[in-house]
């Protein structure tokens, strides 16, 4: 079962257009939410972060916002570019999770077309 | 520079073959990962190595296995590869394994065919 659930699996988006990206989890003992970017050809890489205890995080035009109470998340994208088509892979680790690492979803595919 | 890297980058070998991957990491990270990533299904958990010679099985341990004999060097060996091993394998590695440590550093992958 996955413990990650990422929707939607892709999505489309025009330049300028605001992207948004959710994410869902069973474990409510997670307390770290990283979102990672992968482009072609290339490992994924940290593109912001937040903790359990913010709802909210912003880094330019990527801001990630967390609602505890029902154990989801999203990234939003603003003013989105060609340069951000890539995938976007939510995860989670807890704090007693020390055997795991990070719990990763499947992973959303944005296509930003000018 | 904070780093991990990966050879080789591309592997083609036949059936039965055996595989030898391996990841570097320059960064003093406790903790490594091998993944395996095919379309849709995100990334697999192989193995994960919380330091010399202290492996741990993934969710898909099957049919690899790991060695780790100095902290930056982790490799993963596949004997006599099959067919559906063919893959992208990435190799990763983290501070520690919870929280915020957990944060993990990628490497750039090893795509594998196996014939």
């Amino acid at each position: 079962q996955q413990q990650v659930r990422q929707s939607p699996q892709s999505l489309t988006v025009w330049e300028g257009g605001t992207t948004v990206l959710t994410c869902s989890y069973e474990d409510s003992t997670f307390n770290y939410f990283p979102w990672y970017q992968q482009f072609p050809g290339e490992g994924p890489a940290l593109l912001i972060s937040i903790l359990s205890v913010s709802d909210k995080k912003e880094d330019g035009r990527f801001t990630t916002f967390f609602n505890k109470r029902e154990k989801k998340l999203s990234l939003h994208i603003i003013d989105s570019q060609p340069g951000d088509s890539a995938t976007y892979f939510c995860a989670a680790s807890a704090w007693d999770n020390y055997a795991q690492g990070l719990t990763f979803g499947l992973g959303t595919r944005v296509s930003v077309f000018p | 520079d904070m780093k991990v890297t990966q050879m080789p980058r591309y592997l083609i070998k036949r059936m039965g073959e055996n595989v030898l991957l391996e990841c570097g990491q320059d960064m003093s990270h406790e903790t490594m990962y091998w993944y395996r990533q095919d379309p849709g299904l995100g990334l697999q958990l192989i193995y994960i190595s919380y330091d010399v010679d202290s492996n741990s099985e993934g969710d898909i341990p099957k049919g690899y296995r790991v060695s780790r004999k100095k902290r930056e060097h982790f490799s993963l060996i596949l004997d006599s590869a099959k067919t559906n091993q063919t893959s992208v394998y990435f190799c990763a590695s983290s501070l520690g394994d919870w929280g915020v440590d957990a944060e993990q550093f990628f490497g750039p992958g090893t795509r594998l065919t196996v014939l």
